[in-house]
């Protein structure tokens, strides 16, 4: 079965340091990923997608940056964090028959 | 810009009652329709999906979809505590990216 995986858990981080957060996803291929922001007590905000290695798309634009090194591996960057940086990140993949989304089990970013 | 509307809630209802969650869609498009569980502090977990007008039953759960009128809805019967949490609904037109709506917070009181 299909698992996705994002590390770290939980990350404080004062402002102006940078930020590297990281999403894999085991037991499929070439699976669509995405990068979400969700605010406190907020909805979801779509930050990235990409259908494959080397290939991102942004929704926002921001001072975050993502790659996608490997087939499974997501990785969510920044150079220099802000306040409203701050939030719970989740990394997404699409499967299923329907189309579906799964996430993973997020990362919280408070930055200080 | 493709929005997804739902009540913030917070919905509340005695425990063995329906509980019974709304959302509305702009994009009159959109072809498939989710609905996601999220507790405090976790991540969303999909609950079913939904595709063609009418009602699709999974256990204790009911999704209705009236594309005419750009609405789903999402049907708990015999609520229970454990099901206090933040339902998101979720839109997608084909080849297009998910649209979540902000959720609507259900409390399910003993």
């Amino acid at each position: 079965s299909q698992t996705i995986h994002q590390w770290p858990a939980t990350l404080v981080q004062p402002v102006g340091s940078p930020l590297s957060l990281e999403c894999t996803v085991e037991g499929t291929s070439n699976p669509n990923l995405y990068w979400y922001r969700q605010a406190a007590g907020r909805g979801l905000q779509l930050l990235f997608y990409s259908v494959g290695i080397g290939q991102i798309s942004s929704e926002v634009p921001q001072n975050l940056s993502a790659s996608r090194p490997q087939d499974r591996q997501f990785i969510l960057s920044s150079k220099k964090l802000l306040l409203s940086d701050s939030g719970f990140y989740l990394c997404a993949w699409t499967g299923g028959g329907g189309g579906e989304q799964f996430f993973g089990p997020g990362t919280r970013l408070t930055v200080l | 810009q493709k929005e997804v509307e739902q009540n913030s809630g917070p919905l509340s209802v005695p425990e063995g009652a329906i509980a019974s969650l709304n959302c509305t869609y702009s994009d009159r498009g959109s072809q498939s329709f989710f609905w996601y569980r999220q507790y405090s502090g976790k991540s969303p977990e999909l609950i079913m999906f939904i595709y063609s007008n009418g009602d699709k039953e999974d256990g204790r759960f009911t999704a209705q979809l009236n594309k005419a009128s750009q609405y789903v809805s999402l049907l708990i019967r015999d609520s229970q505590p454990s099901d206090s949490a933040t339902y998101l609904c979720a839109v997608v037109n084909y080849g297009q990216n998910f649209v979540f709506g902000p959720g609507t917070r259900l409390s399910v009181l003993p």
